[in-house]
């Protein structure tokens, strides 16, 4: 059972344009929605987080859009340079002490 | 910052044999670490979450058995795996939470590349 599911698993993206992630999540108790930045053979990296009481958090080029009645929410990464090329996955947890859930990832890649 | 090292990075062994992969807390106490396994091209999948002085809770399908998690301080936490077969080849990722942290941020190992032969 995919209790957050993520689209699409592959993404090309030309140089300064924006890239696009989707998850959607199921469970309605899910309170924290990290997205993390994994590069080949290395672990992963958190690179934004929110809570559901916010419908946007933005960090330098990176911004979470959250859609709670949907149960959806988004990566944006504006002006995408070559070297944001990596797998990014979207996950959800509940709580301050329960485990995350990670989506199935998703391959960016970010073309000159 | 928050760092989390794995040692070793790259371990191939023998069918049948045991590894022990170490995840620690540099600078930092964890009082939860979790155990994380990926397959290529594929999700992180929790296999267990390790709690310091107490026993491991694992996940569904995971052999407690076949994968031995200690966590006797609260800066290291040990996977080992027994009478390992190829299939158990994988990238092996623990993570850690802080100590008293308010939130849900866990911390990354760079992760241990398991091949058994």
């Amino acid at each position: 059972q995919q209790q957050v599911k993520q689209s699409p698993q592959s993404l090309i993206v030309q140089k300064g344009g924006i890239s696009i992630i989707n998850c959607a999540y199921e469970n309605t108790a899910f309170d924290y929605f990290p997205w993390y930045q994994q590069f080949p053979g290395k672990g992963p990296a958190l690179l934004i987080a929110i809570r559901p009481d916010v419908s946007e958090k933005k960090e330098g080029r990176f911004t979470i859009s959250f859609n709670k009645s949907a149960k959806q929410f988004s990566l944006h990464i504006m002006d995408s340079q070559p070297g944001d090329s990596a797998t990014y996955f979207c996950a959800a947890s509940i709580g301050g002490y329960q485990k995350v859930t990670f989506g199935i990832g998703t391959k960016l890649q970010v073309i000159p | 910052g928050a760092v989390v090292s794995q040692h070793p990075s790259r371990v191939i062994c023998k069918s049948g044999t045991s590894v022990k992969i170490e995840c620690r807390s540099l600078d930092f106490q964890a009082t939860t670490m979790f155990w994380y396994r990926q397959f290529p091209k594929q999700s992180l999948m929790l296999m267990a979450t390790s709690n310091e002085g107490s026993k491991a809770t694992y996940e569904q399908g995971v052999e407690k058995d076949k994968f031995l998690i200690n966590h006797a301080s609260l800066t290291l936490s040990t996977l080992t795996v027994t009478s390992a077969h190829p299939e158990d080849s994988s990238f092996y990722i623990c993570s850690a939470r802080k100590r008293g942290s308010t939130t849900d941020t866990q911390y990354f190992g760079p992760g241990t590349r398991l091949t058994v032969l």
